[in-house]
């Protein structure tokens, strides 16, 4: 069964700085990983998505990163600003028969200006 | 593109009471819907799979009679909950995506809360 842990589960930091979240699966078969941001009550608003084949990928200040041998992804998030305060959730997609997102618990992101 | 809206976004009923929710793709057509479950500072728990004209698949431990789903067509699924009672209050989203593997599009949830 795969599980998807996500570390640290809370993260304060000032702005500007440089950033990484980190996510790791129990099970390396996956088809795809995601990473989300999810606003307080809101729904989720994908950032990146990663296919099984790929290593990174890259969208303006985010850039995550995939290695599916040692079950681990991580986030970059560089120059960051207020605005990016925000809980960000990974998901695997599973193979297998499978097209489940299995989520982590998220990383609870605070950018203090 | 790739949008999905979910109506209504929040819903207060009295115990006992049945609460509809829908998913729509909105410039796309969803061969495959799924919806999600939310605790309070707790992660997505996927619910069902729908495919448009078929029956849901459930996951293990929901209650198929309990929160029916109708994937009527390739743009719209409904989510009911039946007999809703207070510990059915949560966080519902679904998502969306074009084909089986395809990428989910997550709608902006429903929050409900049974009283």
């Amino acid at each position: 069964k795969q599980e998807v842990t996500q570390i640290p589960a809370a993260l304060s930091v000032p702005e500007g700085e440089n950033l990484v979240l980190n996510c790791s699966f129990t099970d390396s078969a996956i088809y795809n990983l995601q990473w989300f941001r999810q606003d307080p009550g809101k729904g989720l608003t994908s950032l990146l998505l990663i296919q099984s084949s790929q290593r990174e990928q890259t969208s303006g200040r985010l850039n995550a990163s995939l290695d599916k041998s040692s079950g681990r992804s991580t986030l970059y998030i560089a120059a960051s600003q207020p605005g990016d305060s925000a809980t960000y959730l990974c998901a695997a997609a599973t193979q297998g028969g499978s097209e489940k997102l299995v989520f982590g618990k998220g990383t609870k992101l605070t950018v203090n200006p | 593109g790739a949008v999905v809206s979910q109506h209504p976004s929040r819903v207060i009923c009295k115990s006992g009471t049945s609460v509809k929710i829908e998913c729509r793709s909105l410039d796309f057509q969803a061969t495959t819907m799924f919806w999600y479950r939310q605790f309070p500072k707790q992660s997505l728990m996927l619910m069902a799979t729908s495919n448009e004209g078929s029956k849901a698949t459930y996951e293990q431990g929901v209650e198929k009679d309990k929160f029916l789903i109708n994937h009527a067509s390739l743009t719209l699924s409904t989510l009911t909950v039946t007999s809703a009672h207070p510990e059915d209050s949560s966080f519902y989203i679904c998502s969306a995506s074009v084909h089986r593997w395809g990428e989910q599009f997550f709608g902006p949830g429903t929050r409900l809360t049974v009283l």
